[in-house]
């Protein structure tokens, strides 16, 4: 198993501005994942972070938008950038490869 | 697309009695994962089932793969108000590797 931890654990922001999600995991995973999950519902997945590479995106979201960082193998980064209250959502890093394992999440609320 | 329709979206019950939560594909999963999420935190994994027709128990949690292994169900017995959570069943996408789809979830109520 694995375990994750993330930063902020949520964060009110401006529109317009931009917030990095730091997540750490206690041991060297191959995949790390980064999800958008509206309150109370599903997953959706943004992107998968590739260490040592750019990160692939799913069809709806963009490197411009969602830039990633993937320095190790135990840490990544999400920005959400040039917010609109339409980013409002909880954010998750997962790990693992037959397994899931996810973060706590990050509650962010654009105004 | 790999697509997972779960039902019902949401339930809401008394404590002691029985729930089933479905999930289905027309699409064949290598395995199927049942989470369970609480406000606030992330889902966390319940179990992971990979061969068509399998059972697996955890205490009063009953989980069944389909033979096809297309569909999988929840099965929890004689509730308790700390069930209460968000489910959400979470397929391996074939040829994907590391990647899930997930099902829409099932907001599930256990009152006292």
């Amino acid at each position: 198993s694995a375990v994750i931890s993330q930063k902020p654990s949520r964060d009110i922001c401006q529109r317009g501005t931009s917030l990095t999600i730091q997540c750490q995991v206690d041991s060297q995973v191959t995949m790390m994942f980064w999800y958008r999950q509206q309150p109370g519902q599903s997953l959706t997945l943004i992107a998968t972070a590739n260490q040592g590479s750019e990160a692939t995106y799913e069809s709806g979201f963009v490197i411009d938008k969602f830039p990633i960082s993937r320095p190790n193998l135990t840490f990544s980064t999400l920005t959400v950038s040039n917010m609109s209250p339409e980013d409002s959502s909880i954010y998750l890093c997962s790990a693992g490869v037959d397994t899931q394992y996810f973060g706590p999440g990050t509650r962010l609320t654009v105004l | 697309t790999q697509l997972l329709e779960q039902s019902p979206q949401f339930l809401s019950i008394q404590e002691g009695e029985n729930l089933t939560v479905y999930c289905n594909s027309s699409s064949v999963f290598s395995s199927l994962q049942w989470y369970r999420q609480e406000p606030g935190e992330g889902p966390v994994l319940l179990v992971t089932v990979v061969t068509g027709g399998e059972v697996k128990k955890l205490k009063r949690l009953t989980f069944q793969f389909g033979d096809a292994r297309k569909d999988s169900s929840l099965h929890i017995t004689a509730a308790q108000p700390g069930d209460t959570g968000l489910y959400l069943c979470a397929g391996a996408i074939t040829d994907s590797w590391g990647k899930f789809q997930f099902g829409a979830g099932t907001q599930v109520v256990v009152t006292p």
